[in-house]
């Protein structure tokens, strides 16, 4: 089916691990985001891309790295991942074109640091 | 910057009884607005949207109405059900970025 998927929905992983989520869309949608959703905080912006190989910086990219070599997926990265990193992760794409595109939202991936 | 505040919850209500969450917004130029819900243990879907003054969003009965005046965009519903319950996000999409701008949304549980 087409959309945008999260892999794996669910983590556990030490501090200090590095660990890897993965969001791939079937649209081809030019645009992707990450963001990670916190209690009180709502939804802040990690990181985006406006193309492959075109990322930029969020509201909240520190401990955090992402590529995009192709244009169906981006992956997020955290290098070394710490408790704070504990929280819900939410991939979205949208299109090219008009301001009112929407996004469109991947199930999440809740990654829990111990 | 562009910012959106948004009636912080929870919201308890009945089943059939009227719905209002306010959302606000700052931002230059003419934003597109939407609405999302996010259900338990899902991402956010798209609920509605609207990009231009005086347009009416509206999905499954739920309706929002552009107001540039009062820079609102405040969501309603005539009567809530059960299957409602869930966490609504006002959102805005600055004139020229394809970025977002959530507010921190809203937990609404209807109960029967």
């Amino acid at each position: 089916d087409a959309g945008i998927t999260q892999s794996p929905r669910y983590k556990i992983t030490e501090t200090g691990r590095q660990v890897t989520l993965m969001c791939h869309q079937t649209w081809s949608h030019s645009y992707m985001f990450w963001y990670r959703q916190d209690l009180g905080h709502g939804l802040r912006l990690i990181y985006y891309s406006a193309a492959a190989d075109i990322t930029d910086k969020g509201e909240v990219p520190d401990g955090y790295v992402v590529s995009r070599s192709k244009t169906e997926n981006f992956p997020l990265t955290l290098e070394s991942a710490t408790r704070s990193q504990t929280s819900v992760y939410f991939c979205a794409s949208r299109q090219r074109g008009q301001d009112n595109q929407p996004q469109h939202f991947g199930d999440g991936t809740r990654l829990s640091i111990l | 910057g562009n910012s959106v505040t948004q009636m912080e919850g929870p919201v308890t209500l009945s089943e059939e009884a009227f719905l209002t969450i306010n959302c606000t917004y700052t931002a230059t130029g003419y934003p597109s607005l939407f609405w999302y819900v996010q259900y338990p243990g899902e991402g956010l879907q798209l609920l509605l949207k609207a990009t231009k003054a005086d347009d009416k969003g509206s999905n499954k009965g739920f309706e929002a109405t552009y107001r540039k005046e009062t820079t609102s965009f405040h969501l309603e519903k005539g009567s809530v059900q059960v299957s409602d319950s869930a966490v609504y996000f006002c959102a805005l999409s600055g004139a020229g970025s394809y970025q977002l701008t959530f507010g921190k949304g809203t937990k609404l549980s209807v109960i029967p």
